[in-house]
């Protein structure tokens, strides 16, 4: 199986800052990699698909970026909406396995 | 609008049986692949299955394989998980999903609000 490391668990931030997730994949995925959000009692939200690419109707302010095995999700600029948990996915085989999340909680 | 939205999931003893439907609306279910993904309370996601658009390709995280089964009813707009011998470590909410494109390599775009099973005596 292919496993996700996802880092931090946990980050604290305030409105209007930038702040980076990261991801790394025991293996090569061909930038196979979803972000989602995840905010309490709700289903997870796509945010990012293939690395890099923003899915539709998802602030600009989220970026994704992909470096061999290792991937980022940026968010500049954080908005009180933006505090939520984060989590990374990889599809690159049948058997998706996702990063441990991270907890984006204000300062 | 692309709806899914999940049932069936509640308190069921260890080693019980339990099917969860997922009901979906708002675009032509046959199109896509199709997705199970639970979460633990406070825990993170874990997928759990997956099927083809025809249903003829069907898979499974280790753990669940064996106990449960995918399957869907193109004419009905319905997705299934029939799940047996029913463990502890299986109480979760569960999810049903879409896959973004048309190929099993995608991830999930369209989610239903999850339905929670709990596995106690």
């Amino acid at each position: 199986d292919i496993q996700m490391t996802q880092s931090p668990s946990t980050l604290s931030a305030s409105v209007g800052d930038s702040v980076t997730i990261t991801c790394r994949a025991s293996q090569t995925i061909s930038n196979y990699l979803a972000w989602y959000q995840q905010k309490p009692g709700k289903a997870p939200k796509l945010l990012i698909y293939k690395a890099s690419n923003l899915e539709s109707g998802v602030p600009s302010r989220f970026s994704g970026s992909a470096s061999g095995t290792e991937f980022t999700l940026t968010i500049s600029s954080l908005q009180p909406d933006d505090f939520a948990t984060y989590y990374c996915q990889q599809y690159h085989n049948y058997f998706y396995t996702f990063g441990q999340g991270t907890k984006l909680e204000i300062k | 609008e692309v709806q899914l939205v999940e049932s069936g999931g509640h308190l069921v003893q260890p080693g019980g049986s339990l099917r969860l439907s997922c009901a979906a609306s708002g675009f032509t279910l046959s199109r896509y692949w199709m997705t199970w993904v639970r979460q633990a309370p406070g825990k993170g996601l874990e997928w759990v299955a997956n099927i083809k658009e025809d249903g003829t390709e069907k898979y499974y995280v280790d753990s669940v394989k064996g106990r449960f089964t995918i399957s869907r009813d193109n004419a009905k707009s319905s997705l299934y998980l029939q799940m047996n011998s029913l463990r502890a470590e299986d109480t979760a909410v569960y999810y049903c999903a879409t896959l973004r494109g048309y190929s099993a390599y995608d991830c999930f775009d369209y989610w239903g609000q999850g339905t929670l099973v709990t596995v106690s005596s």
